[in-house]
Order: C-alpha cells, then sequence, then structure tokens
C-alpha cells in the first residue's frame, strides 16, 4: 500500500535554530501534502496545505514565515521550522493523497523538541 | 462551520465489543474516516464511508452513519489489546479535501 516517510522521528535542537523535516511518498505521487500538528492529548491541527509546484496555503494563525514548506516535486515535501522556540515543540505530522485510494496516508511524524 | 466532537475516553473490556461514536456539524460533509493513532506514531486509516452510504462492514469493523443526525459510529467486535489506542474521527468534502479531525477518543482495554 501507499507509504509516506517521514524524517526525523525525534529531534532536539536549540532554541533560535531551524529544524527541517521531510516527507517522501514512496511508492506513489502525492500531488498534495497536508502537513499537521498535534499538541498533547489534542486532535491534529491543519497547518497548511502544499500541492507540488506551488505556494502553500496556510491555515489561519499559522505564520508562514516561520513554517516554510516547500514541494518542489511529486513525493517529496519538507517543513522547516525557522528560529524555533520552546512553544513550537510538538508532534508534526503530514499526510499525502494517494489518487488510488480513498482518505490520506500519513507520516509517521515528528517530535520536535526546542530546548 | 466545520467541527467534529467524539467522547475523549472509553474503557471496554477484553472481547466484548467497543463502540465509538462521533458526531460532525457539517453536512456537506461526503466522506468520512476513522483513523487509529497508536502512541508516537502516525495515522492509520481504519476505514471510511461515504455519505450516501448506512453501513460498512470490514472484518471486525462496523461504520455506522446516521447523515439525518449527522452521527457516525465505529464499532470493535471482539475488542483485543492490540486495539488499545487513540481513533479520530475525521470528515472532508471533496477526496482531495482537507480533513477535519474530532479530539479522539483513547480506548482503554480491561482485562
Amino acid at each position: 500500500g501507499a507509504v509516506v516517510s517521514q524524517h526525523p522521528s525525534r529531534v532536539i535542537c536549540k532554541s533560535g535554530t531551524s529544524v527541517k523535516i521531510e516527507c517522501r511518498s514512496l511508492d506513489f505521487q502525492a500531488t498534495t501534502m497536508f502537513w499537521y500538528r498535534q499538541f498533547p492529548k489534542q486532535s491534529l491541527m491543519l497547518m497548511a496545505t502544499s500541492n507540488e509546484g506551488s505556494k502553500a496555503t496556510y491555515e489561519q494563525g499559522v505564520e508562514k514565515d516561520k513554517f516554510l514548506i516547500n514541494h518542489a516535486s511529486l513525493t517529496l515535501s519538507t517543513l522547516t521550522v525557522t528560529s524555533a522556540h520552546p512553544e513550537d515543540s510538538s508532534f508534526y505530522i503530514c499526510s499525502g493523497s494517494d489518487s488510488a485510494n480513498y482518505g490520506y496516508t500519513f507520516g509517521s511524524g515528528t517530535r520536535l523538541t526546542v530546548v | 462551520g466545520e467541527d467534529v466532537e467524539q467522547s475523549l475516553f472509553l474503557s471496554v473490556r477484553e472481547g466484548d465489543s467497543s463502540v465509538i461514536n462521533c458526531t460532525y456539524t457539517d453536512s456537506s460533509s461526503t466522506y468520512l474516516y476513522w483513523y487509529k493513532q497508536e502512541p508516537g506514531a502516525g495515522l492509520q486509516l481504519l476505514t471510511y464511508i461515504f455519505s450516501n452510504m448506512d453501513m460498512k462492514q470490514d472484518q471486525r469493523l462496523t461504520v455506522l452513519l446516521n447523515k439525518k443526525d449527522k452521527h457516525l459510529s465505529l464499532r470493535i467486535a471482539d475488542t483485543q489489546t492490540g486495539d488499545s489506542a487513540i481513533y479520530f474521527c475525521a470528515e472532508s468534502k471533496r477526496r482531495d479535501d482537507k480533513i477535519i479531525f474530532g479530539k479522539g477518543t483513547r480506548l482503554h482495554i480491561l482485562p
């Protein structure tokens, strides 16, 4: 079945540095990739929608200059958290559209801890 | 507006059936999903149902949809310890549209 590989699974970074999270669709072409953020014991909050080759569409309240999304190819999308702060610590999950199946395929998530 | 509500916790004895309920507000929701999330992991699509269906069964899983009441349920027959996870109800208007999630129901299995 469709697989989305997300890396890294865990990352600890210092406050003020930037972190890049990658999501690759391994056996399908993800024309659309969604990026979510999940706080402990809470649901997934959609951050942005990215379509291959175009600028991402951000949800209200999400800073586009802080959370940079690139979707340069049909198999790779990246989220860069710039100038990270402790309040950015969270679980970030991507999901890609597989046109062969309904529903989206999710990556395994990245636990970001900013110290 | 878009809103998906579900209870936060459910405890079930091993071997019994689990029923997780969900309500949604958007009458234009076309696709309704159930996702499973195990600790520290991503989400796994368990099953989905179209809004023009009333029921869908897949092995131990049964999804019931009451479109009039905007109520969706997931029944897990013969609940096992491996079913312990958080179950998210979700909806979208189109196949390629964003998915709106509920807060998730944490299913706890009692021995």
